[in-house]
C-alpha cells in the first residue's frame, strides 16, 4: 500500500525567505504525486501535481516541486514566501489508473506553515 | 461555476445517534470522494463513488456508508455515533475516477459528537 511521510509537523519562516517542505512517499511503481494547501476553515486546494515527464513541476501561487525517484521524494519549494502562504500543506500520492485498489489518494499528515514578519 | 457544496457545515450529535452529510459536486463531475480529517489521524480516505458505484473504500467500520445519486450528489451516513467520530468530513469531486485528477474540495462538515 502507498504511504506518504511529511517529516516536519510545523515550520516557521520569515516573510520573504525561501521555503522547502519535505515529502517522502512509498509506492512500488511510478506514483501520481500532489501538493494541496488548506487555509484555516477551508477545504483543500491543489497547488501542483506530477504524473510523468519533467521532474520539476510548477504550480499556482509561485510554488514548485521536484520529483526525485532515487530519493522517493517530492519536496515543495517557494523562493520567497508571503504572509498569505500561512496554511497547512499536504503531500499526497496515488497509484493512478488502472491500478484498481491503489487509485485512492493517500495524504501525508501535513505541515503547518507559520510566517513571521 | 459553483464549487463543491457540503451541508450542513456544523452539527452536534450525541453518542448513539446517526448523521447524514450531503455533498453536491461541481457540475459535470461524476466522481465524489469522502475524507475524514482529525488532528490525530490527518486525512483518512472513506470512499469514492463514480457514476453511482462505489469504486474504492477505506478502512472504516460498516457504520460509515455512502451513496451517490444519478445527479452525482452524494451522501454519507454514520450510524451509532461514537465520540471518536468527531471530525471534519471533507467531500471532493473530480472529473475522473481514481486518484489521477485534481480533487476539488468542499469546506467540510464539522461533526461534534457529545
Amino acid at each position: 500500500a502507498q504511504s506518504v511521510t511529511q517529516p516536519d509537523i510545523h515550520i516557521t519562516v520569515s516573510e520573504g525567505a525561501s521555503l522547502e517542505l519535505r515529502c517522502n512517499y512509498s509506492y512500488g511503481a511510478t506514483p501520481y504525486l500532489f501538493w494541496y494547501v488548506q487555509s484555516p476553515g477551508q477545504g483543500l486546494q491543489l497547488l501542483l501535481k506530477y504524473f510523468s515527464g519533467d521532474t520539476l513541476v510548477q504550480g499556482i501561487k509561485g510554488f514548485e516541486a521536484e520529483f526525485k525517484r532515487s530519493q522517493s521524494s517530492f519536496n515543495l519549494r517557494k523562493p520567497s514566501v508571503h504572509w498569505s502562504d500561512a496554511a497547512e500543506y499536504f503531500c499526497a500520492v496515488s497509484g493512478g489508473r488502472p491500478n484498481f485498489g491503489n487509485e485512492k489518494l493517500t495524504f501525508g499528515t501535513g505541515t503547518r506553515l507559520t510566517i513571521i514578519p | 461555476k459553483a464549487g463543491v457544496t457540503q451541508t450542513p457545515r456544523y452539527l452536534i450529535k450525541t453518542r448513539g445517534q446517526q448523521v447524514t452529510l450531503s455533498c453536491s459536486p461541481i457540475s459535470g463531475h461524476r466522481s465524489v470522494s469522502w475524507y475524514q480529517q482529525t488532528p490525530g489521524q490527518g486525512l483518512q480516505f472513506l470512499f469514492e463513488y463514480f457514476s453511482e458505484t462505489q469504486r474504492n473504500k477505506g478502512n472504516f467500520p460498516g457504520r460509515f456508508s455512502g451513496r451517490q445519486f444519478s445527479n452525482s450528489r452524494s451522501e454519507m451516513n454514520v450510524s451509532t455515533l461514537e465520540l471518536g467520530d468527531s471530525a471534519l468530513y471533507l467531500c471532493a469531486s473530480s472529473l475522473e475516477a481514481g486518484g489521477t485528477g485534481e480533487l476539488f474540495f468542499g469546506e467540510g462538515s464539522r461533526l461534534t459528537v457529545l
